[in-house]
């Protein structure tokens, strides 16, 4: 059982360049989510999804574009990076609304 | 045991002592609480969960306690161990609306 899987764990970019997280997730899992963690502002919603083909704005939007075209797959894309937005992401699945929400093992960022 | 009467940032243990671990949330319409655990690395671990319509519930060494009327939940860890050393985080959501909201998080070290 797989779970969700996080690509890339660790990456190094500059400033200006387009960067894609990709997450997975092997339960069929209709929501999925992407927060960001920073120190001293703990884990912030960016983007979710209720099911595929449909996203709505988090807490932290901005800078921001993410897809769904298949249930299993969420990716996150930094249309232009800056260097605020070094942080690490976590991508994040639930069933449903009464369900638990289950964490990825998170993508280590640095836009230099 | 050891405890915080307000949310502290960092609890220091002795091992086999008890825990407790405070979160106050801020939204009065909350309706359903999650502590989760982060391991150093790692993506956040569900631990356990609580709806408003109870005040205790009780898993394996852990126990929430949920009180409303001030807005406050806790985590009671049982015969603390080094395995539990990590950083805890309160999450709550609101009826139809799936999104968790995290608390700043608390981290627990534990001393031999």
């Amino acid at each position: 059982d797989a779970g969700i899987t996080q690509s890339p764990r660790y990456k190094i970019t500059e400033t200006g360049r387009q960067v894609t997280l990709m997450c997975h997730q092997t339960w069929s899992h209709s929501y999925m989510f992407w927060y960001r963690q920073d120190l001293g502002h703990g884990l912030r919603l960016i983007y979710y999804s209720a099911a595929a083909d449909i996203t709505d704005k988090g807490e932290v939007p901005d800078g921001y574009v993410v897809s769904r075209s298949k249930t299993e797959n969420f990716p996150l894309t930094l249309e232009s990076a800056t260097r605020s937005q070094t942080s690490v992401y976590f991508c994040a699945s639930s069933q449903g609304r009464e369900n638990t929400i289950y964490f990825g093992e998170g993508s280590w960022l640095t836009v230099v | 045991g050891e405890s915080v009467g307000l949310h502290l940032p960092t609890l220091s243990v002795q091992e086999g002592d008890n825990s407790i671990i405070n979160c106050a949330y801020s939204n009065s319409a909350s309706d359903y609480f999650i502590w989760y655990k982060q391991e150093s690395g790692k993506g956040p671990q569900f631990i356990i969960d609580i709806r408003s319509n109870m005040d205790k519930r009780q898993g394996q060494r852990v126990t929430v306690l949920l009180n409303k009327t001030v807005k406050h939940l806790s985590l009671q860890i049982a015969a603390t161990q080094p395995g539990d050393s990590a950083v805890y985080f309160c999450a709550e959501s609101v009826s139809n609306d799936y999104k968790l909201s995290f608390g700043a998080g608390t981290t627990v070290t534990v001393r031999a």
